[in-house]
C-alpha cells in the first residue's frame, strides 16, 4: 500500500459526459501528479500540483482540468468524454516539487471505461 | 524521439532462470533513475531510485545498477511472483517541469 488513495476505482459512463476522479496523496506529500495510462500508449504524464499551485502541465487535453484543495487532496476533472478517453487514470504523490531524483509513489488507479 | 527505451518488450523465464532487464536513455543531465514493478489493473510500486552512474541497489532478488546511458534490473533465480511488467522512468534537466518520463517498460513472465 503505497498510501496513495484514489476513487472511485471503477466507472462507466457514456460518451459526452463528465466525470471527477479523487486522490488523497500521501500523508505529508505536498505534490500530486496526474497520469493516464492506456493500453496502446504506457503512462503519459498529464498535469502536477505542488501545495495547491499548478506546477507542471504533460499531455492533458483542454477537456480535462484538475486542482490540489487546501487539505491537498486532488481532483481531475475529465469532461465531454470520448471513447478513446477509457484509460487507468494514476494519481501519484511526492514530498516535494519534483526536483532532483524526487521519488513519486502511485496509487492504485481508477479504471474510466466511457461506452 | 524515444528519451527512454525499454528492452526486451517481454520476457520469459523458467522459475530460477536469471535474467536482466534493460532500460536506456538518450537524455542529458539525468537527475534520477526510476524502477518499479506494475501488476496488471494495478499502480506501479516503488522499486529503487539511482542518481548517478555505478551506483547500485538490491531488493531481493533485484538487483539495479546504472551506467551513464543505461540501467540494467537483475533478477536473480526469480519465482512465479515475480512476474509483472517492470517499468523505468528518468528525470532530467532536459525533460521539461522535471517530468517523469517513463519507457514502455518489460513484460516478466515467470513460470514455475
Amino acid at each position: 500500500d503505497s498510501g496513495v488513495t484514489q476513487t472511485p476505482k471503477h466507472l462507466i459512463t457514456a460518451t459526452g459526459q463528465r466525470v471527477t476522479l479523487r486522490c488523497s496523496p500521501r500523508s505529508g506529500d505536498l505534490s500530486v501528479y496526474w497520469y493516464q495510462q492506456s493500453l496502446d500508449q504506457g503512462l503519459q504524464f498529464l498535469i502536477q500540483y505542488y501545495n495547491g499551485e499548478e506546477r507542471a502541465k504533460g499531455n492533458i487535453l483542454e477537456r480535462f482540468s484538475a486542482q490540489q484543495f487546501p487539505d491537498l487532496h486532488s481532483e481531475l476533472n475529465l469532461s465531454s468524454l470520448e471513447l478513446g478517453d477509457s484509460a487507468l487514470y494514476f494519481c501519484a504523490s511526492s514530498v516535494a516539487r519534483g526536483e532532483a531524483g524526487n521519488t513519486i509513489y502511485f496509487g492504485e488507479g481508477s479504471w474510466l471505461t466511457v461506452v | 524521439e524515444d528519451q527512454v527505451t525499454q528492452s526486451p518488450e517481454a520476457l520469459r523465464l523458467q522459475e530460477g532462470e536469471s535474467s536482466s532487464l534493460n532500460c536506456s536513455y538518450t537524455v542529458s543531465g539525468l537527475r534520477g533513475l526510476f524502477w518499479y514493478r506494475q501488476d496488471p489493473g494495478k499502480g506501479p510500486e516503488f522499486l529503487f531510485t539511482l542518481y548517478s552512474a555505478g551506483e547500485e541497489k538490491e531488493k531481493e532478488r533485484l538487483k539495479a545498477t546504472l551506467t551513464k546511458k543505461e540501467s540494467f534490473l537483475h533478477i536473480t533465480a526469480p519465482k512465479p511472483e515475480d512476474s509483472a511488467t517492470y517499468l523505468c522512468a528518468v528525470q532530467a534537466d532536459a525533460i521539461l517541469n522535471n517530468d517523469m518520463r517513463f519507457g514502455a517498460g518489460t513484460r516478466l513472465t515467470v513460470k514455475p
